[in-house]
């Protein structure tokens, strides 16, 4: 089974700032099937990216996602007021969904 | 617009059982994979259950395995979870959520809190 885990826990960061969060699988995985959530408090989580790259409908272009084989990572380049939340990443694999601890972006 | 309007949480006794409903629409249903994840308070998010779209194909995390199961009722644009023998740490908020490309979660309900506590 595939254990995700994310880095920092933590992210504290001003208004315009650019926001790094990494999610790491315990064993190479296809990007096809990386994910990233965000989830702001009182909220249903909101898918922002799939297939490790693609951003979701909706979804403006500051997020972006990269990596490959065990390491992946979420780029927020500019951080809006709204963008404060919890990130998620998940995979999917052998009818299994697995979700990362999460990283909360909050402000500085 | 899709909605997903998850009915039937509560506060059961350990032991108990509980049935969970989620009405499906602004999609055509059973065309889609439908799953539940499930969020205890203050903590992270966890994958429940899940079923095909032709309820051929089920699959359960195994912290539930056993105890929940999940169905559908495409006629019914309907996704359920029965939840047996419940425990203390099921105590979550629970999502009803639609399957994007075999692979990840589109949509999510606003969720049903599920509380087990004597």
């Amino acid at each position: 089974e595939i254990v995700l885990t994310q880095s920092p826990g933590t992210l504290s960061l001003s208004p315009g700032e650019r926001a790094t969060l990494s999610c790491r699988a315990s064993q190479s995985v296809d990007s096809f099937y990386v994910a990233w959530y965000q989830q702001k408090p009182g909220q249903a989580p909101r898918l922002v990216i799939h297939g490790a790259s693609s951003r979701a409908t909706g979804i403006p272009d500051r997020f972006s996602g990269s990596g490959s084989g065990t390491d992946f990572t979420l780029t927020i380049s500019r951080l809006e007021p709204e963008d404060f939340a919890v990130y998620y990443c998940q995979h999917y694999g052998s009818t299994l969904f697995t979700f990362g601890p999460g990283t909360k972006v909050d402000i500085k | 617009e899709v909605q997903l309007v998850e009915s039937g949480g509560g506060l059961v006794q350990p032991g108990r059982s509980l049935r969970l409903s989620c009405a499906a629409s602004g999609f055509i249903f059973d065309d889609h994979a439908m799953n539940w994840v499930r969020q205890a308070p203050g903590k992270g998010l966890e994958w429940v259950s899940g079923i095909s779209w032709n309820s051929g194909s089920l699959a359960y995390a195994d912290a539930v395995k056993g105890r929940f199961t999940i169905s559908r009722d495409n006629a019914k644009n309907s996704v359920f979870l029965q939840m047996n023998s419940l425990r203390a740490e099921d105590t979550a908020v629970y999502y009803c959520v639609k399957v994007y490309g075999g692979r990840c979660f589109d949509y999510w309900g606003r969720g049903t809190l599920v509380t087990v506590s004597s």
